[in-house]
């Protein structure tokens, strides 16, 4: 099984700040790497795939990158609605489309 | 797109259950649909996947015999069903889509469905 983590588990910023998230992979998934967003009390959704595709109606403050096991989301200037919890997920190896644990992004 | 899921459960440990995912707004018998569980306080878990168009199911080794994944093509629904519950069961079930494209990824999520199990 494909182990993904993330760092850190939660942080605590501002309105403005700069946010870098990190997944890693325990084995190379290339770019087969998605990102989501969970508010509590609501389903996820996703905001970045391939490790770097904007989903469409995504703020462009959002980006992602990376490839083969380290990937990175990044929030350049955080709002007031990006408060919420952030997942990778690996779609490398069918059917173990594996997440990684959540990092909370709170306000300081 | 809509997936609306059915309503949350509370069930002892040893009963059945099935839960279910009903899809409008598209094909359904042409997008794989996935299943995800939350337990309380923790991260997402993947559980499986159905492909509508042919019943081909997919799980997790996590999950496989531990659950069933199924599809009624006839009112565009998905199900997870379990033969008996454990109070480790207890958590939110979501179902959701995956995109049209050609990278993986569900871009369609239901409501959830809370599941409890309790004596």
């Amino acid at each position: 099984d494909i182990q993904m983590t993330q760092s850190p588990s939660s942080l605590s910023a501002s309105v403005g700040d700069r946010v870098t998230i990190t997944c890693r992979a325990s084995q190379n998934i290339t770019n087969y790497l998605n990102w989501y967003q969970q508010k509590p009390g609501k389903a996820p959704k996703v905001l970045i795939y391939g490790a770097s595709s904007v989903q469409s109606g995504v703020p462009s403050r959002f980006s992602g990158s990376g490839s083969g096991t380290d990937f990175t989301l990044t929030i350049s200037s955080l709002q007031p609605g990006d408060f919420a919890t952030y997942s990778c997920q690996q779609t490398y190896t069918t059917p173990m489309y594996s997440f990684g644990q959540g990092t909370k992004v709170e306000i300081k | 797109v809509q997936l609306v899921q059915s309503g949350a459960e509370v069930k002892k440990p040893g009963e059945s259950l099935k839960i279910s995912c009903k899809a409008s707004g598209y094909r359904f018998t042409r997008f794989w649909i996935g299943w995800v569980r939350q337990m309380p306080g923790k991260g997402l878990e993947w559980m499986g996947v159905i492909y509508p168009g042919d019943f081909d199911v997919k799980y997790s080794p996590s999950f496989e015999g531990q659950v069933t994944i199924s599809a009624d093509t006839s009112i565009s629904a998905a199900y997870l069903q379990w033969n008996s519950l454990r109070a480790s069961d207890t958590a939110i079930y979501y179902c959701a889509r995956r995109a049209d494209s050609s990278w993986w990824f569900l871009d369609y999520w239901g409501q959830g469905t809370l599941v409890t199990v309790s004596s």
